[in-house]
């Protein structure tokens, strides 16, 4: 199966800041490459899709880059409300989806 | 609004069985590739299970293959997700799934979840 790793595995930053999270594929997935904000006692969102497509609804400050084995997000002004542990997913076929282990974003 | 709402979850002991059931509600439910994922709480989600509109497709996750059957049933807007031979492993919440609409680029990025129906393998 194909691994997904992210980095950082926790970040922290000010408001304001501009933040990025890293995502490696153990193999290409072209940018079949999804991103996902999850808060406690909630199901994932889906904030980014084929790599760098915003969400409907999405704030413009979440964008998100990258192809074959290398992807980002970027969070460009963060905000209380982006407090969060952030995954991203490989969708490569019609099967084998695997998720990266998760960023958990805090607010100094 | 879509709804999908899971029932069937519960408490089991380690090689019994469960059967999930998730009834969708305000899209077509008979032109969307449906999914299962679980989640152990602070854990990463996992996908367990895959099946095409029409049923004719099924994938599962190398883990639970032989264990576990995705079906659908189109008539009743329902997902299914047989769970047998069960292992402490497979305890987690399990969620219902799909995409935005049924566009084929957007298999695998998934929006709709359901609220999730708990399943606990332990003696």
């Amino acid at each position: 199966d194909i691994q997904m790793t992210q980095s950082p595995s926790t970040l922290s930053a000010f408001v304001g800041e501009r933040v990025t999270i890293t995502c490696r594929a153990s193999e290409t997935v072209g940018t079949w490459l999804a991103w996902y904000q999850q808060k406690p006692g909630e199901v994932p969102k889906l904030l980014i899709y084929q790599a760098s497509r915003l969400e409907s609804g999405v704030p413009s400050r979440f964008s998100g880059s990258g192809s074959g084995t290398e992807f980002s997000l970027t969070i460009t002004s963060l905000q209380p409300d982006d407090s969060a542990t952030y995954y991203c997913q490989q969708y490569n076929s019609y099967s084998r989806w695997t998720f990266g282990q998760g960023t958990k974003v805090q607010i100094k | 609004e879509v709804q999908m709402v899971e029932s069937g979850g519960g408490l089991v002991q380690p090689g019994g069985s469960l059967r999930l059931s998730c009834v969708v509600s305000g899209l077509t439910f008979s032109d969307y590739w449906m999914s299962w994922v679980r989640q152990v709480p602070g854990k990463r989600p996992e996908w367990v299970a895959n099946i095409r509109p029409d049923g004719t497709e099924k994938y599962h996750v190398d883990s639970v293959k032989g264990r576990f059957t995705i079906s659908r049933d189109n008539a009743k807007n329902s997902l299914f997700l047989q769970m047998d031979s069960l292992r402490a492993e497979d305890t987690a919440v399990y969620y219902c799934a799909s995409p935005r609409d049924s566009t084929l680029s957007l298999v695998g990025a998934i929006y709709h979840w359901g609220q999730g129906a708990l399943v606990t393998v332990s003696p």
